[in-house]
């Protein structure tokens, strides 16, 4: 089973600011790699597919990197809006999830 | 594209509960669809899947107890969920396969389900 492991577990930063998150996978899963948004009480959002594309509707300050084993989300300039848990996927092989990524305003 | 999952509730350990997510707002009949469930807590396990002909896959942690279908007449998806374990105690989301590729692209609020005694 492929293991995906997210970092860090919890984030706090400014509005502004730019952040990373990471998704790390336990063997390689080429692009096949999603991100998610899922806010408190909301349905999981799709953000970025196949490791860098970014979903129709998805404000352009979200980006995605990364292929094999090591991935990205790159929130370019922190919103109040965006704070929220993030999550990966990795839909290389079966379907396996991150732990998360709480994000909140500092 | 909506998702509306139901059906939800308290049960007791060994019995049973059906699923149900209706959707709206695309062609049900054309898209694979999910099952995936997030215990209190916990993160997101996958647990079933059903191509747009049907075909089905599911979890190890599942296989033999939970059944998917789907009602393409009805634009429904259902989980037909037996002999349940204090384990499967999580919320249960509906998702549509993407279009292309094998990741979710929407997904529903999400139900719960409790199974204790």
């Amino acid at each position: 089973d492929i293991q995906m492991t997210q970092s860090p577990s919890f984030l706090s930063a400014s509005v502004g600011d730019r952040v990373t998150l990471s998704c790390k996978a336990s063997q390689n899963i080429n692009k096949y790699l999603a991100w998610y948004q899922q806010k408190l009480g909301e349905a999981p959002k799709l953000l970025i597919y196949n490791a860098n594309s970014l979903q129709t509707g998805i404000p352009s300050r979200f980006s995605g990197s990364g292929s094999g084993t090591d991935f990205t989300l790159t929130i370019s300039s922190l919103q109040p809006e965006d704070v929220a848990t993030y999550f990966c996927l990795q839909h290389n092989s079966w379907w396996t999830f991150g732990g998360g990524t709480k994000l909140e305003l500092k | 594209v909506q998702l509306v999952e139901s059906g939800g509730g308290l049960v007791q350990p060994g019995k049973s509960l059906k699923l149900s997510c209706s959707a709206s707002g695309f062609t049900f009949s054309s898209y694979g669809m999910h099952w995936i469930r997030q215990a209190p807590g916990k993160g997101l396990d996958w647990v079933a899947y059903i191509s747009s002909s049907s075909g089905t896959v599911y979890a190890d942690a599942v296989k033999g107890r939970f059944t998917i279908s789907r009602d393409n007449a009805k634009n429904t998806l259902y989980l037909q969920l037996n002999s349940l374990k204090s384990e499967d105690t999580a919320i249960y989301y509906c998702a549509r396969k993407g279009d292309p590729g094998y990741y979710f692209d929407y997904w529903g609020q999400g139900v719960m389900v409790t199974v204790s005694s």
